[in-house]
């Protein structure tokens, strides 16, 4: 069974702060973990996944995050975020690539403030 | 590349009526999602469908149903609607027994409202 838990429900920064979004997991086989964003009213966009090879993986519009299977974390982190970064962040969790049923956290409501 | 489509965007029901919801997967993927994101209860897995079988399913009731056509695009029904059923059901798309490659795709959601 998979499971995964993002801490903290809402994150709130400056513009221009370091944004950094928590999520362990729980697997009882090799995880594959992704981190997706939401925008208001639309879908879900892939922002990067692990998938084994590295264990730092970057994704898009300078977001990044580290699998560290000790502490069964995968936290998501930006440097600088950006007023458009405002958005609702989803780490997920499965099995076998993206092959089967993803299992997702509750979500983590970021708010960028000027 | 044009990406999952879903329609319609918007989905106005009575209880008690049946709902039927549509997702076009990317061209080239055979494996279609189903998942459930209702206020207060997250993402939940619905369905999964590949090369027109039903893969997996999720902890819904049998009222849940669906199907994949040949050409991969697929149906969501949901019968004698409930209120909780309101949600926004989100299709994602992938290339289907990928392995590590495969990355499931999500189209833009349709908003189903329970009356």
């Amino acid at each position: 069974a998979q499971s995964v838990t993002q801490l903290g429900s809402h994150v709130s920064v400056s513009e221009g702060a370091l944004v950094l979004l928590r999520c362990n997991y729980s697997s009882s086989v090799p995880p594959y973990l992704f981190w997706y964003v939401q925008y208001p009213n639309q879908g879900l966009q892939l922002l990067l996944k692990y998938t084994s090879a590295a264990t730092l993986v970057k994704g898009i519009n300078g977001f990044e995050a580290e699998f560290k299977k000790s502490e069964t974390s995968f936290h998501l982190t930006k440097p600088s975020a950006h007023m458009s970064d405002a958005a609702e962040y989803f780490c997920a969790v499965s099995g076998q690539g993206g092959s089967e049923k993803l299992v997702f956290g509750k979500g983590t409501k970021l708010t960028v403030n000027p | 590349e044009a990406g999952v489509t879903q329609s319609p965007t918007h989905l106005i029901k009575t209880r008690g009526q049946q709902a039927t919801l549509r997702c076009s997967p990317i061209s080239g993927h055979t494996s279609v999602y189903w998942y459930q994101q209702a206020l207060g209860l997250g993402l939940q897995f619905l369905l999964w469908y590949d090369e027109g079988e039903e893969r997996n399913r999720g902890n819904f009731p049998p009222r849940f149903s669906g199907r994949q056509f040949p050409n991969y695009s697929s149906e969501l029904n949901v019968n004698a609607l409930e209120l909780e059923d309101s949600a926004l059901y989100l299709c994602a798309s992938s290339r289907g027994f990928g392995g590590s490659t495969d990355t499931q795709y999500f189209g833009p959601g349709t908003r189903l409202t329970v009356l």
